[in-house]
């Protein structure tokens, strides 16, 4: 399997800053065949299901503020939240899609400081 | 819009099976989408279980193989979870979720609201 580690595991960070997370896999997810890296991004709130921000670890899904922004290549991944709003308070997860099993990060928290 | 819905009880005693349904609307379950299953123990992170194609194909986490079976009934647009010789560590938020891509895998953009399964006696 695929590890997926992330961190930190939670962070604060003021309104208006800029949340660095970090994923790293445990393996290479970037395919030679297409020259895309196979990892996702998502957000969850409390008693949310998670959803789907970033995708081919750096293209934003539709309807996605533009103040999130995925990057990196091979296994070291990062999403950025540039001005950090009140409802960007939530645990953001990276997820693999290279090979199967599926694997996800241990989540990092967001919180205002 | 894609909406999906799980539904299956919300209780189920140890050493039983866990059954769930996933019900789509707003689309048809045979698009080139796989279709999924992932859960998360309360407090916890997320586990993806199974996915299948509406043709039946499907592929499984290798831990938990043995127990699970999921399958599709494309005439009433749903997709179905089957968890067999339960324990505790089972209980959590089972979520289904589709496969953003089509005919490619792109994470999963659509998901029910969840449901919450509890394993006790």
């Amino acid at each position: 399997d695929i590890v997926v580690a992330q961190s930190p595991g939670s962070l604060a960070v003021s309104l208006g800053e800029r949340a660095t997370i970090n994923c790293k896999s445990s393996q290479t997810v970037l395919s030679s065949s297409n020259n895309e890296n196979y990892l996702a991004w998502y957000q969850q709130k409390p008693g949310q299901p998670p959803r789907l921000l970033i995708y081919w670890a750096s293209t934003r899904e539709s309807g996605v503020p533009d103040r999130f922004s995925g990057s990196g290549s091979g296994t070291d991944f990062t999403l950025s939240i540039s001005g950090l709003q009140a409802e960007d308070v939530a645990v953001y997860y990276c997820q693999q899609y290279y090979s199967i099993p599926w694997t996800f990060g241990q989540g990092t928290r967001v919180e205002i400081k | 819009q894609v909406q999906l819905q799980e539904s299956g009880p919300g209780l189920v005693k140890p050493s039983g099976t866990l059954s769930l349904t996933c019900g789509v609307s707003g689309g048809s379950i045979s698009t080139n989408n796989w279709w999924h299953w992932v859960r998360q123990p309360p407090g916890k992170g997320l586990e993806w279980i199974a996915e299948i194609f509406h043709s039946g194909s499907t592929n499984y986490n290798p831990s938990l193989k043995s127990r699970v079976t999921i399958s599709v009934d494309r005439s009433k647009n749903q997709f179905s979870l089957e968890l067999n010789s339960v324990t505790a560590a089972d209980t959590a938020v089972y979520y289904c979720a589709r496969e953003r891509g089509s005919g490619s895998y792109q994470g999963f953009d659509y998901w029910g609201q969840g449901t919450l399964v509890t394993v006790s006696s």
